[in-house]
């Protein structure tokens, strides 16, 4: 199973951009990377997902490097709610997620 | 659309009881997976099951078991309670297909005394 790492921690204030790194050097070429985000006492969310070329939604932008061995999450602006811990999955064609340890972020008023 | 609904939400077992937990996917989701949340271990993956059938397992023992319905809904069993086994079971759906997304409920918190 291919695996991510991540910091284990970051912060950020209020209505700041934030950039949460992650490292899949020994991504396989149709693997998917897939961003989820887990709040206090809730199930994962899902947040962005990509293959090759970066990606924009709602929540979220995704920049995936060109030899596709690490991406980032970026988060425009942060708030309160999105305080959470995020993870950068890689997903082949099943729905069995490999979750890491994730990136827990701290948002400051 | 209602979400992923998983019952119960609690619920408290002894050491060598069994339990059986339930998830009901989104509608038209075929494929539901189970997940097992600790704080020591982190979430790791149970199995998978697409129309009736397990397409994946996780390195879990034969305690743990699971299937899945022609309605797609799906239960998971857990034997011979341990301690160890105090978590949160998450359970998630998709239509399948790795473009689609997967959808998480709420879990169900079980406490092994």
């Amino acid at each position: 199973d291919a695996k991510t790492t991540q910091p284990n921690s970051m912060e950020s204030n209020e209505e700041e951009p934030v950039h949460l790194p992650c490292n899949h050097s020994t991504i396989s070429g149709t693997d998917y990377i897939h961003w989820y985000r887990q709040l206090p006492s809730q199930g994962p969310e899902y947040v962005i997902h990509g293959l090759t070329s970066n990606v924009n939604n709602r929540m979220a932008s995704l920049a995936i490097a060109e030899d596709r061995k690490s991406s980032t999450l970026i988060l425009h602006r942060a708030t309160l709610r999105d305080a959470a811990v995020y993870y950068c999955i890689l997903r082949d064609d099943t729905d069995k997620l490999i979750f890491g340890t994730g990136t827990r972020l701290q948002v400051f008023p | 659309k209602a979400g992923v609904t998983q019952t119960p939400r609690y619920l408290i077992k002894t050491r060598g009881q069994q339990v059986t937990l339930s998830c009901s996917p989104i509608s038209g989701h075929r494929s539901v997976s189970w997940y097992q949340q600790t704080p020591g271990q982190g979430l790791q993956f149970l199995f998978e099951y697409f129309s009736e059938t397990q397409r994946n397992k996780g390195n879990f023992p034969g305690r743990f078991s699971g299937r899945q319905f022609s309605n797609s809904r799906s239960e998971m069993n857990v034997s011979t309670l341990e301690l160890g086994d105090s978590a949160l079971y998450l359970c998630a759906s998709s239509f399948q297909g790795i473009g689609n997304t997967i959808y998480f409920g709420e879990g169900s918190w079980l406490t092994v005394v």
